[in-house]
């Protein structure tokens, strides 16, 4: 059974940084893609990026381009997202998912991670 | 960016009434597009993908079409487990982009 659990987030002051993680387990994490998706408050749905099987290429939604970044650790099957200089707007559920491997689409999501940047 | 318009925002139905959601691109995505079901407190789930193939374990009554730029989907019985934000999702090009959702709610 594919399982992805989300964790790191929490309240945290705007202009700070935070560091997300997901552990994925029930498949073999270093064959997929995976991406970080996000949800806000009012359920709007944003893509954040992904990052190829090996770590050796990311790709980012030009607005977080650069304040997010996506790593990975297959040796631990896990996906971080470290984010930086966060705003009140990047308050959000965030989600881990990997594609599936007949493209762009996402199958499996975790429980997702609430983040709320608020003084 | 590809921008996807999706209507109606909200949507209030009968119980095995025909709904129909739609989705609008703002160019050609071809069949890269999927559709996704959120019941409330839940996370998404994969409903269709390619525009009208139905992923593994989804009921039949869901289906999905496709007319040029514009992207449909049927839920053509609706039941009581339906309700949930419905959203599509353009996969053809980074970065993938989102409808805004449509909430369904038993009328």
């Amino acid at each position: 059974e594919v399982q992805l659990v989300e964790s790191g987030g929490g309240l945290v002051q705007p202009g700070a940084s935070l560091k997300l993680s997901c552990v994925a387990s029930g498949f073999t994490f270093s064959d997929y893609w995976m991406s970080w998706v996000r949800q806000t408050p009012g359920k709007t749905m944003e893509w954040i990026g992904d990052i190829k099987y090996d770590g050796s290429y990311t790709n980012y939604a030009p607005s977080l381009k650069n304040r997010f970044t996506i790593s990975r650790d297959n040796a631990k099957s896990t996906l971080y997202l470290q984010m930086s200089n966060v705003r009140s707007e990047d308050t959000a559920t965030y989600y881990c998912t990997p594609y599936v491997y007949y493209g762009p689409y996402f199958d499996y999501w975790g429980q997702g991670v609430m983040v709320t940047v608020s003084s | 960016d590809i921008q996807m318009t999706q209507s109606p925002a909200s949507l209030s139905a009968s119980l095995e009434e025909i709904v129909t959601i739609t989705c609008q691109a703002s160019q050609d995505i071809g069949n890269w597009l999927a559709w996704y079901q959120q019941k409330p407190g839940k996370s998404p789930q994969l409903l269709i993908y390619g525009a009208t193939s139905l992923a593994d374990g989804v009921p039949s009554r869901f289906s999905g079409s496709r007319s040029g730029t514009q992207y449909s989907l049927k839920i053509s019985r609706l039941q009581v487990e339906d309700i949930g934000i419905y959203y599509c999702q353009q996969a053809s090009s980074a970065p993938l982009t989102f409808g805004s959702g449509t909430k369904l709610e038993i009328k």
